[in-house]
């Protein structure tokens, strides 16, 4: 039982470029998310997705796409890669339908450079 | 100014020593409350939840004054282990914000 993975570990973009954060989860649960940590910061949230096919607009959604390609995985996409954009990247699972943060599992993130 | 705030820290304290550390938040109408622990380049890992009534695991107290609007975390006899960042979050229908995390180093 992995939990939630993320591919890639680290990535380093040029301005422009496109890229796709991958995310999994083996727990079964209905619930995944996407949020994007900065220094002094905190987590903000950019996508979540309540359940299989549907997905919903965080905190912090623009320059970002998402796909729920089923149950399991829940993919971020950067169309056009911003040096503003440079960040933490994480996913969380829940087994709630919706957010709820009681039962968040997230993964160990992905380190993005945009130069 | 920011919907949930915490001081940054860090918090220095030897072991066994007694730390608490306090959260405020802004939207009066929020309803549900957390600690997460975040270990350095690690992901956050959800510590406790923080109920009305003030609630206790083990070494660890959170409580919640709705009146100030603020939430703390109590640590006793703090170890070694405990160092790490320690994140607070607010949960409004749905809206959920993070603070930006209170640093706590736990010295021999």
């Amino acid at each position: 039982n992995a939990g939630v993975t993320q591919t890639p570990k680290f990535q380093v973009l040029k301005t422009g470029q496109s890229m796709t954060l991958q995310c999994a989860q083996d727990m079964n649960h209905n619930s995944m998310y996407w949020y994007r940590q900065d220094p002094g910061m905190g987590l903000r949230l950019i996508y979540y997705s309540a359940s299989e096919g549907t997905t919903d607009k965080g905190e912090v959604p623009n320059g970002y796409n998402v796909s729920r390609l089923n149950k399991r995985e829940f993919s971020l996409r950067l169309e056009s890669a911003a040096p503003s954009q440079t960040s933490v990247y994480f996913c969380a699972s829940s087994e709630a339908k919706g957010l709820s943060l009681e039962t968040q599992y997230f993964g160990p993130g992905t380190r993005l450079l945009v130069l | 100014r920011k919907e949930v705030e915490q001081d940054p820290g860090p918090f220095n304290v030897p072991e066994g020593a007694t730390v608490a550390f306090n959260c405020t938040y802004s939207n009066s109408a929020s309803q549900s409350f957390f600690w997460y622990r975040q270990d350095c380049r690690k992901e956050p890992k959800l510590l406790m939840s923080v109920y009305s009534s003030g609630n206790e695991d083990g070494r660890f107290t959170a409580q919640l004054n709705r009146a100030s609007q603020y939430i703390s975390l109590l640590i006793r006899d703090s170890k070694l282990s405990d160092s790490a960042t320690y994140l607070c979050v607010v949960n409004n229908n749905n809206d959920m914000r993070f603070g930006a995390g209170t640093r706590l180093t736990v010295k021999p």
